[in-house]
């Protein structure tokens, strides 16, 4: 899996959109971006994940970049329930395969 | 509502006694997993199994076990042998299937302290 790098903390000020980057130059390319969460003493909580077009959910967008060398997560309107660790991952699909948590972006959202 | 269980949420052992995890899941995932994680630390995979009856061994399984009678059922039995026990387990779930992602979805996790 590709190697990712990500700013360790960001703060959002609540309400606004948090937008949280995400470096993987050596994506290959059937490599898929995946984003979780996981706020602090629970389990990993999956946002979103994309391939090559952008996509969003009811959480989150993830825009990524034409040359699929960096990605950014959005949170729209960002709350004080959205401060959390967040993980970008690069992995292939359709296999057993383990997932490998960088170290992540601590989003604190200040009131 | 479809999800992930761990039970319990908390849990304190003795050391040299065996403990059991639980994990179900009622996704219909095929695949499912057992990560650990320490303070500060990411996940580390322990054992993972992709059909029933059928299970793999991960990064670091030493002093730990499973079973897989049950598609929906994981549960892990953390034995005496494992010399540091105390960590925050986490089991996921995902979907195999040819041409799809296999996106893992996690419980809630079972922090183990052994006392």
């Amino acid at each position: 899996d590709a190697k990712t790098t990500q700013p360790p903390s960001m703060d959002c000020a609540e309400g606004r959109a948090a937008n949280l980057p995400c470096n993987h130059s050596t994506i290959s390319g059937n490599e898929y971006v995946y984003w979780y969460r996981q706020i602090h003493s629970q389990g990993p909580q999956y946002i979103i994940h994309g391939l090559k077009n952008n996509e969003t959910n009811e959480m989150a967008s993830l825009i990524i970049t034409e040359d699929r060398k960096s990605s950014t997560l959005i949170l729209p309107h960002a709350t004080l329930r959205d401060t959390a660790v967040y993980y970008c991952i690069v992995r292939l699909s359709g296999s057993a395969r383990q997932l490998t948590f960088g170290s992540g972006t601590q989003l604190t959202v200040l009131p | 509502d479809g999800g992930i269980t761990q039970s319990p949420k908390y849990l304190f052992r003795k050391e040299g006694q065996n403990v059991t995890l639980s994990c179900e899941q009622n996704l219909n995932h095929d695949a499912m997993y057992w990560y650990r994680q320490d303070p500060g630390q990411g996940l580390r995979l322990i054992y993972y199994s992709q059909i029933v009856n059928d299970f793999q061994k991960g990064d670091i399984a030493e002093g730990y076990s499973v079973s897989r009678e049950k598609k929906e059922s994981f549960p892990l039995t953390v034995t005496s042998a494992q010399k540091n026990p105390t960590a925050f387990y986490l089991c996921a779930s995902s979907i195999l299937a040819g041409g799809f992602t296999d996106t893992q979805y996690f419980g809630p996790g079972t922090r183990l302290t052994v006392l």
